[in-house]
């Protein structure tokens, strides 16, 4: 079953400590993204990733940080510099190239408590 | 540095009516556009793209480079078309695979 594939589905971290988001996807995609949901400020960018071993930040990637040492994972570590880490995360994928559509998991919630 | 404003957050018209969606833009290169839709408890998924001009779903967008606008039109809206839809920018050159998403409209059809 191709796709891609966000854990856990809820995660609760408590204040101070770092949590890593995981983001696997089988589609042989190249490039990856990793975006931040807030009610009304839609989606922001955090990191993306176009090729193995190479990532670039994005709008909002204080307090963030990613790895993409294989080309199906790109995990996104939630570290305790961020200040307000508790939101919706979603990651997402793409054929490299113009005009392709990026697939997205289904989801990470993170709650601070 | 790129762009995408959705001017309205809330859209609500009754069933068969039309509708418009509204994107601008801010970008100094050639632009990949993109809407994307989320329905409830969906993942986002993509309704179309500039380049391929086609209908679906009874949507179309056509991009006005001179207004830099992409908005998003349907003739005559269904129940089925509430959702949260969201206007995508794809850069070219150094940033070709940065993805930038407006903020969204959620679209409320009432029957």
């Amino acid at each position: 079953d191709g796709g891609i594939t966000q854990s856990p589905k809820y995660l609760f971290r408590k204040e101070g400590q770092n949590v890593t988001l995981s983001c696997e996807q089988n589609l042989n995609h190249d490039a990856m993204y990793w975006y931040r949901q807030d009610p009304g400020q839609g989606l922001r960018l955090i990191y993306y990733s176009q090729i193995v071993n190479d990532f670039q930040k994005g709008d909002i990637a204080e307090g963030y940080s990613v790895s993409r040492e294989k080309k199906e994972s790109f995990p996104l570590t939630v570290t305790s510099a961020q200040k307000n880490p508790t939101a919706f995360y979603l990651c997402a994928s793409s054929i490299s190239g113009t005009y392709t559509e990026a697939f997205f998991g289904q989801g990470t919630r993170l709650t601070v408590v | 540095a790129q762009r995408v404003t959705q001017p309205e957050k809330l859209l609500s018209v009754f069933k068969g009516a039309p509708v418009e969606l509204k994107c601008n833009y801010s970008y100094s290169g050639s632009p990949e556009l993109f809407w994307y839709v989320q329905y409830s408890r969906q993942r986002l998924q993509l309704l179309l793209r500039h380049i391929s001009r086609e209908s679906i779903k009874g949507f179309t967008a056509d991009l006005n480079k001179g207004e830099t606008s992409f908005h998003l039109k349907k003739p005559f809206a269904q129940e089925e078309d509430s959702a949260m839809y969201y206007c995508a920018l794809k850069g070219s050159g150094a940033g070709s695979y940065q993805l930038t998403f407006g903020k969204g409209t959620k679209l409320s059809v009432i029957p």
